[in-house]
């Protein structure tokens, strides 16, 4: 619906593991968020990646990191993996060009930590 | 963490009814969105009011702002089944920033 796409869209990792998840966003948006949602709660901001360059962190360890792709894609990264990591992570595109921009949303990547 | 809260955290109404969702939030802001979220999964955008807005509508939501008292409220009137969904607001203190979320409130159309 929103031309956001993440994979995978369910995931098992156990403690100290790394994971990777990923983005395709919108044709032509040059910017992505990336937020943590436990369950229960509203999101919350991990970073902000625009023009493949971090552009904003939210309060979230080093092991938290992040890549841009010329291609509209990206990724989030997490090394170390804690239990408290297990949550709905999603990832948010939207053109910055000085307006009102509208974040989309994608479907999201659920990811239990055991 | 959290810039707003919102109020209530479940609300419960009979088809047709209204529904009024109530976000407060602390800092100083941009413009103020509202989210839609089924079972968890993506957030789908409903409607944004700029800070220099008081009222907005969408179809069947309408969208207050009072920035002296830092808060919003949603309604959706003629409620229906398929509105059953938890709602956040959203703030953004500069255009193209971070988005900050209340904790959002589940909303229960029972048919």
């Amino acid at each position: 619906e929103t031309g956001v796409t993440q994979s995978p869209t369910h995931l098992i990792k156990t403690r100290g593991q790394q994971v990777t998840l990923r983005c395709s966003s919108q044709s032509g948006h040059n910017t992505v968020s990336w937020y943590q949602q436990a369950l229960g709660q509203g999101p919350q901001f991990i970073f902000q990646y625009y023009r493949e360059e971090e552009n904003g962190r939210g309060n979230f360890p080093p092991r938290f990191s992040g890549l841009q792709f010329p291609n509209y894609s990206s990724e989030l990264n997490v090394n170390a993996l804690e239990l408290d990591d297990s949550a709905l992570y999603l990832c948010a595109s939207s053109l910055v060009a000085g307006g009102q921009e509208t974040q989309y949303f994608g479907p999201g990547t659920r990811l239990l930590v055991l | 963490s959290q810039q707003g809260e919102e109020d209530p955290q479940a609300l419960s109404i009979q088809e047709g009814e209204n529904a009024t969702m109530n976000c407060s939030y602390k800092t100083s802001i941009n413009n103020l969105q509202w989210y839609r979220q089924n079972s968890g999964r993506g957030l789908v955008h409903l409607i944004l009011i700029r800070s220099n807005e008081r009222e907005k509508h969408s179809g069947r939501l309408r969208v207050t702002l009072d920035t002296s008292k830092k808060s919003s409220s949603l309604l959706i009137t003629a409620s229906r089944a398929a509105d059953t969904a938890s709602y956040f607001c959203a703030t953004e203190e500069t255009s193209g920033s971070r988005l900050t979320f209340g904790e959002g409130t589940q909303l229960t159309v029972n048919p």
